[in-house]
């Protein structure tokens, strides 16, 4: 236990739902992150949020939307997804950005049909 | 940020000291250096971190030579369990989030 959860555990959706994946912290933590890692891929960072406000969105597409309603609360919200988003979905947070420890929940297992 | 290169996969054998190694030519000054581990379908769990010389930890050491341009992270007598990815990242306390690169697989066998 991390101190990091995340629901569902497991996701199947079809290209035309929409669903969401959330993320809770019981770390005091200000910073929260969303990365996705494919098959066999590095980890890609896909949003930060620091003390509730978006300070990184590295590229992503417009299908995925990120919502920080407090700091200890991150979601993610999928629509029109293709299948090449199938992947393990991670949060973290972590006290403050840049070189501090990340803690990560078990992530999201996202399988887009 | 600066660029981190790391071997893509190596191998030992249970009780053996392994020993991985991470370039980073350009870090600045300001940059910390650490190390994550990664199971299968988990996320990352942090190892080690340092500045310069060495640290160590109940489960690793990591050696940081003086000009700081790389980092070798030590796991004595490694057992079956340490199979995993291991990253190295390299940055300081600024906003920016650090970027988890490709990672070493390390393979323990019996």
């Amino acid at each position: 236990e991390t101190g990091v959860t995340q629901t569902p555990r497991h996701l199947v959706m079809g290209m035309t739902n929409k669903k969401s994946l959330k993320c809770e912290q019981h770390l005091g933590h200000n910073a929260m992150y969303w990365y996705k890692q494919s098959a066999k891929k590095p980890l890609e960072l896909m949003f930060v949020y620091n003390f509730k406000e978006q300070t990184e969105n590295n590229s992503v597409p417009s299908r995925f939307s990120p919502e920080c309603p407090n700091s200890s609360h991150l979601f993610l919200h999928l629509h029109t997804l293709q299948p090449e988003d199938s992947a393990l979905y991670l949060c973290a947070s972590s006290q403050g950005q840049g070189r501090n420890e990340q803690f990560f929940g078990p992530g999201t297992r996202l399988t887009v049909l | 940020l600066a660029k981190t290169t790391q071997p893509i996969s190596m191998d030992s054998y249970e009780g053996q000291e392994v020993n991985i190694t991470c370039s980073h030519n350009n870090i600045a000054t300001n940059d910390y250096i650490t190390w994550y581990q990664q199971f299968p379908s988990q996320g990352p769990r942090f190892i080690i971190q340092g500045y310069k010389t060495k640290v160590t930890n109940e489960v690793a050491s990591l050696f940081i030579p003086a000009d700081r341009k790389s980092s070798t992270l030590s796991l004595p007598r490694v057992s079956l369990s340490d199979t995993a990815v291991y990253y190295c990242l390299v940055g300081d306390t600024g906003r920016r989030a650090l970027t988890f690169g490709s990672g070493t697989r390390l393979q323990v066998q019996p």
